[in-house]
């Protein structure tokens, strides 16, 4: 069995300022990592993945996300935010030999400026 | 290249009636995934279609049913519905990769209310 736990519902930055997405999962299998990101209205884009390959990944729009098996963790972070980053994100854990993906309940990043 | 596309984008029904929701897999994706998304939260997996089966099953009543035809494309149907059915319904492709798939990518979701 899996979960996830995005700790902070909402976070709000600066703009400019580090964005950090908090997100621990548990997995009874080595699992696969993602985070996805949603804009209202829309359906889920993926941001980055870790599939047990380098510990840091570098996904699109300058997030980047450290794999920490110590700490069953998998944070997402941003040093600069932009008003464009402002929307809700989604951490998620697959083991590697299933397909069905567990969620977060999600994070609501706002950008002030 | 087209991705994830789905259908229809709106949908308002009443308690009891049944639905049917499409979707139309990313080119070269074999296996499609369903998603329901209630307000406020995250994605919760409904089932999975690989070879025009169902290859795995979430928590979810017999009322979600669903179907994959041979082009990959995917149909969920819900029965007798209710008013907690209102969601956003994500379908997702990827590849079969053995047991397991290769990355999913979501399509934009159809937005379903019951009245």
């Amino acid at each position: 069995a899996q979960s996830v736990t995005q700790l902070g519902s909402h976070v709000s930055v600066s703009e400019g300022a580090l964005v950090l997405l908090r997100c621990n999962y548990s997995s009874s299998v080595p699992p696969y990592l993602f985070w996805y990101v949603q804009y209202p209205n829309q359906g889920l884009q993926l941001l980055l993945k870790y599939t047990s390959a380098a510990t840091l990944v570098k996904g699109i729009n300058g997030f980047e996300a450290e794999f920490k098996k110590s700490e069953t963790s998998f944070h997402l972070t941003k040093p600069s935010a932009h008003m464009s980053d402002a929307a809700e994100y989604f951490c998620a854990v697959r083991p590697t030999n299933a397909g069905k993906s567990t969620f977060g309940d999600g994070t609501t990043l706002t950008v002030k400026p | 290249d087209a991705g994830v596309t789905q259908s229809p984008t709106h949908l308002i029904k009443t308690r009891g009636q049944q639905v049917t929701l499409r979707c139309s897999p990313k080119s070269g994706h074999d296996t499609v995934s369903w998603y329901q998304q209630a307000l406020g939260q995250g994605p919760q997996f409904i089932f999975q279609y690989y070879e025009e089966e169902e290859r795995q099953r979430g928590n979810f009543p017999d009322r979600f049913s669903g179907h994959q035809f041979p082009n990959y494309s995917s149909e969920l149907n819900v029965n007798a519905l209710l008013l907690g059915d209102s969601a956003l319904y994500l379908c997702a492709s990827s590849r079969a990769t053995g047991v397991s798939t290769d990355t999913q990518y979501f399509g934009p979701g159809t937005r379903l209310t019951v009245l």
